[in-house]
């Protein structure tokens, strides 16, 4: 069985600090994609980044930064210097080589002007 | 990248009454459709899974015969919410995928309300 475990459920910082988002999971599968979402108030998921689990390169995109850990299997999100902009419930994913997708509970960010 | 549409993107209908959601897979034949849940400030959950051609299967506590899907084309799934009711009031949102080594693809997701 597959599980995400998103520790965090709320999250409050003032603009401009930086922020880690902490994603766990489990699975027994050794090929399965790990995802994070945004979902702002309107409900949509945005997707954010995708990382195949033979892939452990970790990524940066502007302030958004991601780190894959196998060893722990860990998927951790940062963003740095956070804007008011970025306050939305973020989710990480777990899916299959099958396309099943386990999320977190998520995570909500709030950031304070 | 693919493209998946879903709609409609947001419904209210009246206690009693059916709705239909769909989604389509724009860029790839979907071998396999996902449904997932997600009520108001709570995770996005697995409804059911329907392969083209074939029956649904339904995850433990969701009604096969209240959450009618329909998956007989490689590009189009429907969910229908029959006979609806408040506490069905939730964000429904389908996953298309394909055969082979698969990534995720989500549609825009529909946000039902029954009154």
């Amino acid at each position: 069985a597959q599980k995400v475990t998103q520790a965090q459920t709320e999250i409050s910082v003032v603009e401009k600090e930086d922020v880690t988002l902490d994603c766990v999971y489990e699975t027994r599968d050794t090929t399965y994609y790990l995802f994070w979402y945004k979902q702002p108030p309107s409900g949509e998921l945005v997707f954010l980044i995708r990382r195949n689990s033979f892939d452990e390169q970790n990524e940066i995109s502007g302030r958004y930064s991601w780190n894959f850990q196998k060893s722990t299997s860990s998927f951790n999100f940062t963003i740095t210097a956070s804007q008011v902009v970025d306050s939305a419930v973020y989710f990480c994913a777990l899916t299959s080589n099958a396309g099943k997708s386990t999320f977190g509970d998520g995570t909500t960010l709030t950031v304070k002007p | 990248g693919a493209v998946v549409s879903q709609h409609p993107s947001w419904v209210i209908c009246k206690s009693g009454t059916s709705v239909k959601i769909e989604c389509r897979s724009l860029d790839f034949q979907a071998t396999t459709m996902f449904w997932y849940r997600q009520f108001p400030k709570q995770s996005l959950m697995l409804m059911a899974t329907s392969n083209e051609g074939s029956k649904a299967t339904y995850e433990q506590g969701v009604e096969k015969d209240k959450f009618l899907i329909n998956h007989a084309s490689l590009t189009l799934s429907t969910l229908t919410v029959t006979s609806a009711h408040p506490e069905d009031s939730s964000f429904y949102i389908c996953s298309p995928a394909r055969s082979g080594p698969t990534e995720a693809f989500f549609g825009q997701g529909t946000r039902l309300t029954v009154v």
